[in-house]
C-alpha cells in the first residue's frame, strides 16, 4: 500500500520556539494533504487541507498565523507550529489524498516545555 | 457526511471473534461506509470498506445491514495486536480534495489474554 511519512517522529522544543514537521508521500503524488491533531485520548481532528501550489484551507478555530502549512511539491508538505507554547503539545498526524483513498502518515509527537 | 454511532469501548478475548457495531442512520445512497484503526501512538491504519454489500479482504470482514443503517467489522481471530481504537467513517467517494475523513469517537477495543 501507499507509505506516509512523517519527521521527525517526536520534538521537544522550548516554548516560544518553532518548530517544523515534514509529511512525505514516498511511492506517489498527492496534491492534497490533510494534517490532523489529537490530544490525549481524544480523537483527531482537522487542522487544515494543505493543496500543491496554493494556499491552504485551516478549519475554523485554527490560527493559519500559528500553524504555517507549506504544500511545495506533490510529495511534501510542512506544518510550522509558531511561537510554540505548552498547550501546543499534541500528536499531529498528516494524510496524504491517494486517488479515493486516504493514507495517513506515523505521526509527530510534539511536546513544548 | 453522515454521522457515526459507536460504542465506546469493547473487550474480547484473545483468539475469539471481535463484531464492532456502528450505526448510520442517516447514511445516504452514495456514501461509503470506511473503518480504520489507531494502535497507541501511531497513524490511523485503513481496514476495510463498502457501499452496500459484504465485503472481506485479509484482516477483516464487513458486514452492511440491507437498509445500511448500520455495520459490523468483525475481526475473525483477534490478537493482542488488534487491541486499538476503531473508528467507522461515513462517507462519499471522492477522487479529490474533498477527500477529507472526519473522525468520532471510535471505539477502544482491549483484546484480552
Amino acid at each position: 500500500g501507499a507509505v506516509v511519512s512523517q519527521h521527525p517522529s517526536r520534538v521537544i522544543c522550548k516554548s516560544g520556539t518553532s518548530v517544523k514537521i515534514e509529511c512525505r508521500s514516498l511511492d506517489f503524488q498527492a496534491t492534497t494533504m490533510f494534517w490532523y491533531r489529537q490530544f490525549p485520548k481524544q480523537s483527531l481532528m482537522l487542522m487544515a487541507t494543505s493543496n500543491e501550489g496554493s494556499k491552504a484551507t485551516y478549519e475554523q478555530g485554527v490560527e493559519k498565523d500559528k500553524f504555517l502549512i507549506n504544500h511545495a511539491s506533490l510529495t511534501l508538505s510542512t506544518l510550522t507550529v509558531t511561537s510554540a507554547h505548552p498547550e501546543d503539545s499534541s500528536f499531529y498526524i498528516c494524510s496524504a489524498n491517494g486517488g479515493y483513498e486516504q493514507y495517513f502518515g506515523p505521526g509527530t509527537r510534539l511536546t513544548v516545555t | 457526511d453522515a454521522k457515526t454511532t459507536q460504542p465506546t469501548s469493547m473487550d474480547c478475548a484473545e483468539g475469539r471473534a471481535a463484531n464492532l457495531p456502528c450505526n448510520h442512520s442517516t447514511i445516504s445512497g452514495n456514501e461509503y461506509v470506511y473503518w480504520y484503526r489507531q494502535i497507541h501512538s501511531q497513524g490511523p491504519q485503513y481496514i476495510i470498506h463498502g457501499l452496500k454489500n459484504n465485503e472481506t479482504n485479509e484482516m477483516a470482514s464487513l458486514i452492511i445491514t440491507e437498509d445500511r443503517k448500520s455495520s459490523t467489522l468483525i475481526l475473525p481471530h483477534a490478537t493482542l495486536r488488534d487491541t486499538a481504537v476503531y473508528y467507522c467513517i461515513v462517507r462519499v467517494a471522492r477522487s479529490n480534495a474533498g477527500n477529507m475523513l472526519t473522525f468520532g469517537g471510535g471505539t477502544r477495543l482491549m483484546v484480552k489474554p
